[in-house]
């Protein structure tokens, strides 16, 4: 079965700092660009990061440079978020979207990890 | 950045009834490679969301065939030919055409 299950999610203290996973099965996950997009409560998407196939290319969001990092290990078919310096603002769902048909948005989403932050 | 807006906000529709939701961005999402990256994605209430259009008008694998894109340029609409209970959830449309990839705020589908 194609999946994506994320895991690393929980509270974190405003400043504090969070690591999320992404486990990719059922597909060759070293073929495709990945990426992270998240959901506040009760409300829409935001793409936060995206990276290629070899980790050459990396983007991200202007309110996440230089506090999150986007990385992947294609030999464990695993994508990750490091998250530091975390803001109340970033509170939300956390998903992990590929790209597996080169359409140019994301054709396979995990069912997300929640981040909170607050004191 | 380029900016997505979504009309209407929410959208209530009689079962076997149309709906139609608008998507405008503020500049053209034609690629320097001549392709259109916008795309529609649907949200059920409590789960991820799910691919239903690529590139204008493309239904991606599973999708009925009651749902179809069409537009060009800036101006982009997502209809369903005849609305099911299944279709309860709120729609977005997104870019791809350049970073910051962007959604639009999203449309309620709704049962009247």
């Amino acid at each position: 079965e194609v999946q994506l299950v994320e895991s690393g999610g929980g509270l974190v203290q405003p400043g504090g700092s969070l690591r999320l996973s992404c486990a990719a099965s059922g597909f060759t996950f070293s073929n495709y660009w990945m990426s992270w997009v998240r959901q506040p409560p009760g409300g829409g998407l935001e793409w936060v990061a995206t990276m290629n196939q070899d980790g050459s290319e990396k983007y991200y969001l202007d309110s996440v440079k230089g506090r999150f990092t986007i990385s992947r290990d294609n030999a464990k078919s695993s994508l990750s978020l490091q998250m530091n310096s975390l803001r109340a603002e970033d509170t939300a769902i956390y998903y992990c979207a590929g790209d597996r048909g080169n359409y140019w948005t994301f054709d396979i989403w995990g069912q997300g990890t929640m981040v909170t932050v607050s004191s | 950045d380029i900016v997505m807006t979504q009309t209407p906000l929410s959208s209530p529709v009689t079962l076997g009834q149309p709906a139609s939701i608008s998507c405008r961005s503020s500049q053209s999402l034609v690629h320097s490679n001549g392709n259109t990256y916008l795309s529609w994605l649907q949200q059920r209430p409590g789960q991820p969301p799910r691919l239903l259009i690529y590139e204008i008008s493309n239904r991606f694998s599973g999708v009925p065939d009651r749902f179809s894109g069409s537009g060009a340029g800036t101006d982009f609409t997502l209809k369903i030919s005849r609305v099911e209970a299944d279709d309860v959830g709120v729609y977005y449309c997104m870019q791809a055409t350049q970073f910051p990839l962007t959604f639009g705020g999203g449309t309620k589908v709704e049962i009247k």
